[in-house]
């Protein structure tokens, strides 16, 4: 199966700071979702993105599927920003996890 | 429009004891999709489901079962729980893409 790989592990920012996340798969990708974990454990759909670059709000994603990897902006971060965050690239009617990078942020 | 729905949200077992959990999708999706999440992880895929009748094994199949007789129903079984499978359960539905995902099931075995 696919191999993702997401970086940082661990990222604290100030609020007000921006920040890149930035996810890796090993193979090609039919499409590709970002998460959003709340401290409640709910996965919130950020975008989905097989290819390109969307924008919402102070988020936006690309993703270059050529070269197997995906990123995620976060500007002018808030605390309610918080949380860990997933990529999702899905194979063959299936999408597999990185491990996810955990975001904290400070007021 | 409830999208998806898991029941039930906690559960505490013994060792060796069996459960069913329910999913439940109301937006007839075709793709139905069983996770584990252990803590500091992502999800990792236990049993999918592309379709009413069909079931396949995802990464991490063994010591489940699961079935998917109506389109919008989708349920896991653990036949003799262990320790290793305490773990939050996360029910997922979809087209082709995207997932939509239920708010998880917390289970622990002691």
């Amino acid at each position: 199966g696919i191999q993702v790989e997401q970086s940082p592990p661990d990222l604290i920012l100030q609020e007000g700071a921006n920040s890149t996340l930035r996810c890796n798969f090993s193979d090609s990708v039919n499409n590709l979702q970002w998460f959003h974990q709340n401290p409640w454990g709910q996965l919130i759909n950020l975008f989905y993105i097989p290819s390109g670059t969307k924008q919402n709000g102070r988020l936006s994603a690309t993703t270059v599927a050529t070269e197997r990897y995906s990123l995620l902006y976060i500007s002018s971060s808030q605390t309610t920003d918080s949380g860990v965050y997933f990529c999702a690239p899905r194979n063959a009617g299936k999408s597999t996890f990185g491990d996810g990078t955990t975001l904290t942020v400070k007021p | 429009n409830a999208g998806v729905t898991q029941t039930p949200k906690f559960r505490v077992l013994k060792t060796g004891q069996s459960m069913t959990l329910l999913c439940a999708q109301d937006m007839n999706h075709e793709y139905m999709y069983w996770y584990r999440q252990d803590p500091g992880m992502g999800l990792r895929l236990i049993h999918y489901s592309v379709g009413e009748g069909t079931t396949a094994k995802g990464e991490v199949p063994d010591g489940y079962n699961v079935s998917r007789l109506k389109k919008q129903n989708f349920l896991l079984g653990l036949e003799s729980a262990a320790p290793s499978q305490t773990s939050v359960y996360f029910c997922a539905s979809g087209p082709a893409s995207p997932l939509h995902f239920g708010n998880g099931t917390r289970l622990t075995v002691t």
